[in-house]
């Protein structure tokens, strides 16, 4: 069984770029969320991605944006970077039965430095 | 509004000696209450799921109990590498998760 991963491991970026970043779920998994933990935080809830489509949001503005691929596979979009975006991104997937709480499992992360 | 508190932020335990973990949370619709561990620099590693109000589970040194407001994480004789960041989550009804900012855990030899 593979669990999920997350590329690039690292990445740096200037101030009003545009970064993507990229997370393969475990396999059997549908659903793929996405986070993001600042130094000493808890992780925040991005969005959660189900049969390729939004199925839940969190408090983040429209730039940051996703996709989610036929294999399950995703990718979370963030244009107009920030300093603030400057975190570790957690993609997580789980098997959504519909009925009840979702556990998921984490990727190691990517993290993301604004500068 | 959903949230979710954890405490204390830090504990230093001895070897062998227990102690309770706590996550109040405050949600409209449950759909579940999870404990994740993490290590430095490394995702969460999934520990458990609780469902309703007087559900516990147990692993290893490990025991998650759930009321209607609050889930505790009790952990009996830890051993230095119980040593992590403790992480209480959970989902509400609208498929929004959330987290709690963790409980630091540094178990001496």
């Amino acid at each position: 069984e593979t669990g999920v991963t997350q590329s690039p491991t690292h990445l740096i970026k200037t101030r009003g770029q545009q970064v993507t970043l990229r997370c393969s779920s475990q396999s059997g998994h549908n659903t793929v969320s996405w986070y993001q933990q600042a130094l000493g935080q808890g992780p925040q809830f991005i969005f959660q991605y189900y049969r390729e489509e939004e199925n839940g949001r969190g408090n983040f503005p429209p730039r940051f944006s996703g996709l989610q691929f036929p294999n399950y596979s995703s990718e979370l979009n963030v244009n107009a970077l920030e300093l603030d975006d400057s975190a570790l991104y957690l993609c997580a997937s789980s098997l959504e039965s519909g009925t009840s709480g979702n556990e998921q499992y984490f990727g190691p992360g990517t993290r993301l430095t604004v500068t | 509004e959903d949230q979710v508190t954890q405490s204390p932020e830090a504990l230093r335990l001895q070897e062998g000696e227990s102690s309770s973990l706590n996550c109040s949370y405050t949600v409209s619709g449950l759909r579940g209450l999870f404990w994740y561990r993490q290590d430095p620099g490394k995702g969460p590693e999934f520990l458990f799921t609780l469902y309703s109000a007087g559900e516990e589970k147990e692993k290893e040194r490990l025991k998650a109990t759930l009321t209607k407001k609050e889930s505790f994480l009790h952990i009996t004789a830890p051993k230095p590498e119980d040593s992590a960041t403790y992480l209480c989550a959970f989902s509400d009804n609208f498929n929004k998760f959330y987290f709690g900012s963790g409980t630091k855990l540094n178990v001496k030899p």
